[in-house]
């Protein structure tokens, strides 16, 4: 059974910062792996979305690579923003369907 | 007008009580997902539609049925409440191509419920 990880499960940071959210997956049979954001009260956005075969996919401040043979992605976020502040979502597309780890809190301070 | 639109964004209710979640799209997609949020655990998927004919268990189907009306409306009910699936929960939207392979879904805002 698939199983995703993310560290740190909460993340505060001043604003300016550069960071690194890690996810983990213990399957390494993924099709792809994606990073969302999730806003209070909101569904989940699409940030970035690497297919088995990506190393890394890259838009804007944000950089998210894969490592499938280790079962390891991070998702970089340069010079951080309070307009960043969210919760962050790993998913592996595995078995046909998404499985997600329980996100990173994060908290840029202005 | 959000893509992919779940009512009611809110419901608080009783132990017992019949609840009905519903879900359109006007995305045109052909797949559509329902999961629950819990603090600490991500989102879990309860079940899956592939087309109006297509139902699917998923992780955690125990407790819940869904029904397809049309391409564009899925709806996910809890025949008899309880405490424990106190929850967000969230439906989601895909498009049909391409077999297996992967679609990027489309999510709701989320229906936040409250069994008492």
């Amino acid at each position: 059974k698939q199983e995703v990880t993310q560290i740190p499960a909460a993340l505060s940071v001043p604003e300016g910062e550069n960071l690194v959210l890690n996810c983990s997956f213990t399957d390494s049979a993924i099709y792809n792996l994606q990073w969302f954001r999730q806003d209070p009260g909101k569904g989940l956005t699409s940030l970035l979305l690497i297919q088995s075969s990506q190393r890394e996919q890259t838009s804007g401040r944000l950089n998210a690579s894969l490592d499938k043979s280790s079962g390891r992605s991070t998702l970089y976020i340069a010079a951080s923003q309070p307009g960043d502040s969210a919760t962050y979502l790993c998913a592996v597309f595995s078995g046909n369907k998404l499985v997600f780890g329980a996100g990173t809190i994060l908290r840029v301070k202005s | 007008d959000a893509d992919v639109t779940q009512t009611p964004r809110n419901r608080i209710t009783k132990t017992g009580k019949r609840i009905m979640l519903e879900c359109s799209q006007t995305k045109g997609h052909d797949r559509m997902y329902w999961y629950r949020q819990d603090p600490g655990l991500g989102l879990r998927l309860i079940y899956y539609s592939f087309d109006v004919k297509d139902i699917n268990k998923g992780e955690i189907s125990d407790g819940y049925s869904v029904s397809r009306q049309a391409q564009a409306k899925f709806s996910l009910s809890l025949e008899s409440a309880i405490p424990n699936q106190t929850a967000l929960y969230f439906c989601a939207t895909s498009e049909g191509r391409g077999g297996h392979l992967y679609q990027p879904q489309h999510f709701g805002d989320g229906t936040r419920l409250s069994i008492l």
